[in-house]
């Protein structure tokens, strides 16, 4: 199994451009979260989904877009990017609440 | 609301030498607790995991974690280091409202001197 995918692995925006980050499970997760990662600041949760069609806001849900429209998919959208946004990204998946999370592998992203 | 301290930011340890990793919880019940560990340029994978029952839980690569609930700690050791285990390493515990998406410290960064 391939377990999270996230891709791109790297990626190099310019101020105010869009994109997605591409999160794809196969393991049949109902819960899918996505994270930022900045040093000395941990993960912090940006949204998160419990199953198709319901998403929630996380910890820092500002700049960023989900949608789920099915279970295997979590894309998550920079609508402007902005230098703060420059960041590693980690998509999450985990069978029930509360329980142990596969993560990806990261997509690091620059914002010039 | 629900939040994880890990107070060391850095730890230097030599090979061999054993290590203690601390983590100390806020949660208003009895919690899931997790460490993960990140080695560099990769994502987090879970080392160990406590749910219920017996307090002094083992996980992978020779790690283990007591959980105590009179200090709301959750701290992490090994008895002998080896210099693969240099990474990043993540106590969590689930948040609270309902999803209990787990919640991280902010880490702690294992340096291993040979």
């Amino acid at each position: 199994n391939a377990g999270v995918t996230q891709t791109p692995k790297f990626q190099v925006l310019k101020t105010g451009q869009s994109m997605t980050l591409q999160c794809a499970q196969d393991m049949n997760h109902e819960y899918m979260s996505w994270y930022r990662q900045d040093p000395g600041m941990g993960l912090r949760l940006i949204h998160y989904s419990v199953g198709a069609g319901i998403t929630d806001q996380g910890e820092v849900p500002n700049g960023y877009n989900v949608s789920r429209s099915t279970t295997e998919d979590f894309p998550l959208r920079l609508l402007s990017a902005a230098p703060s946004q420059t960041s590693v990204y980690f998509c999450a998946s985990s069978y029930s609440s509360g329980n142990i999370q596969y993560f990806g592998a990261g997509t690091r992203l620059s914002v010039l | 609301a629900q939040s994880v301290t890990q107070p060391d930011i850095h730890i230097t340890v030599s090979e061999g030498a054993s290590l203690e990793l601390r983590c100390n919880y806020s949660y208003g019940a009895t919690p899931y607790l997790f460490w993960y560990v990140q080695s560099p340029g990769q994502g987090l994978q879970l080392l160990l995991k406590y749910f219920s029952g017996d307090t002094l839980v083992q996980g992978i690569k020779g790690f283990e974690a007591e959980f105590k609930r009179s200090q709301s700690s959750f701290n992490l050791r090994k008895p002998s280091v080896h210099w693969s285990d240099a990474a990043e390493y993540f106590c969590a515990v689930p948040s609270s409202g309902g999803s209990y998406i787990p919640t991280f410290g902010r880490g702690t960064s294992l340096i291993v001197h040979p």
